[in-house]
Formats: C-alpha cells, structure tokens, sequence
C-alpha cells in the first residue's frame, strides 16, 4: 500500500525553466510533510518541513505547498539550475506510528543545459 | 543544520565476511537514530530504529541477527552487516535525531555504498 505516491517519476527541463513537482499522501492523521533533495549516491537533503497548519514554505528557489484537506503537497522550483538535477522525495510523517516517515518514491529531475 | 557523518562511504567485501558502518551526529547528542536501505532507483527502506542505550527496534521482515546495531552513546550508531551476501549489496543510510516533539528535524549521513563480491 503506497501512502505517499509522488509524481512525475521523472522529468526533464531546460535550465532556466520552472517545474512542480506533485506529492499526494494517505498517511492520517499525520505531524508533518517534508521534501528533501537527494543527489546520486548521497544522503538526503532536507528542503523544507510544513506541519498540517502551513500552506506553503519557502527555501531560496524551493517552494512547497501543502492543503492537507485533499492531501497534496508541490513543490515548485524557480529558474532552475544544473545542479537541480536530483531526486526529490516526499515524506509524510505517521503521527500514529510513532512519527514514522513515509517516504515517496521520488521524481528523478535532470535539468540539461 | 545538523551533520550526520557516516563511515565509510563505500565498501566491498567478500561473500561471508561481516562489515561495519558507522553513524555520527557530530554537534548534536542523537537520542534516536534510523537505519535505511536504498536500492537503485528506489526510496529509502526503514530497516530498523535504535535508541541510544536500548536494542533497536527492527521493521517486519528485516533480520536482527544479521544486521546486528549497536548504539552505545548518544553520538554513535554502528549497522553490521554479518556473514554478508551479494543479495546484501545496496546503498546503506542513516539518519539522527535528537528527539523531542514530533516535528524534530531527522538529519541524514551521505551514506554508505556496500557491495558484497
């Protein structure tokens, strides 16, 4: 049973272009929503972290969004970067399991020149 | 943020042989640290969750004797894997958290990249 399911699985842009990346969750009732970067062969990288009363946080060219009525988050990214390039993962953190973090599967973006 | 340091960043051992990674918080006292396994192009897997001085708690399906933790102080977890496989090979994590309300920050290691000949 996926809780969190995030998509696209992949996704290709020009540098310079914006992207939104989309997380939709199961997990309830639950603490908090987390997105990390993850480069190849490293650990992840945490962006931002919203509890169930944020809408929305930012982090330089990182914004998320959370509604946790329909249980979505995004996470937009602003003039991308070559460095962009990475999988990003959504974690949804269980409050009935002793906060465990659901983690999505990741959508791999690879931001060409 | 918090630095979570882990050694060594890759590994490759013989089939049998036991190895070690370890896991440090190095300017924070982590009162829970987590273990995951990553397989190519997946997501992190919980193996198991240690608190500093107690046994690890392991996911269903993981096997306690052959991926022995120890997390003697509040700044160190060790993962053994023991009489190692090549089914074992993966991309090893952990991550460290100095515990408190349920919105504490979970800071990661680079992890470790085991591979079992």
């Amino acid at each position: 049973k996926n809780q969190v399911e995030q998509s696209p699985q992949s996704l290709i842009i020009l540098e310079g272009k914006n992207c939104t990346l989309q997380c939709n969750y199961t997990v309830s009732p639950f603490s908090n929503l987390r997105w990390y970067k993850q480069d190849t062969g490293r650990g992840p990288v945490s962006l931002t972290i919203m509890t169930f009363s944020e809408n929305t946080k930012s982090n330089g060219r990182y914004t998320a969004t959370l509604d946790a009525d329909t249980k979505q988050s995004s996470l937009h990214i602003t003039a991308s970067q070559l460095s962009d390039s990475a999988s990003y993962i959504c974690v949804v953190s269980d409050a009935q399991s002793s906060y465990k973090l659901i983690f999505g599967s990741g959508t791999r973006l690879l931001v060409r020149p | 943020g918090a630095v979570v340091s882990q050694h060594p960043s890759w590994v490759i051992c013989k089939s049998g042989t036991s190895k070690g990674i370890e896991c440090r918080s190095l300017d924070f006292q982590a009162t829970t640290m987590f273990w995951y396994r990553q397989f190519p192009k997946q997501s992190l897997m919980l193996m198991a969750t240690s608190n500093e001085g107690s046994k690890a708690t392991y996911e269903q399906g993981v096997e306690k004797d052959k991926f022995l933790i120890n997390h003697a102080s509040l700044t160190l977890s060790t993962l053994t894997v023991t009489s190692a496989h090549p089914e074992d090979s993966s991309f090893y994590i952990c991550s460290a958290s100095s515990g408190g309300p349920a919105n504490t920050e979970a800071f990661f290691g680079q992890g470790t990249r085991l591979t079992v000949v």
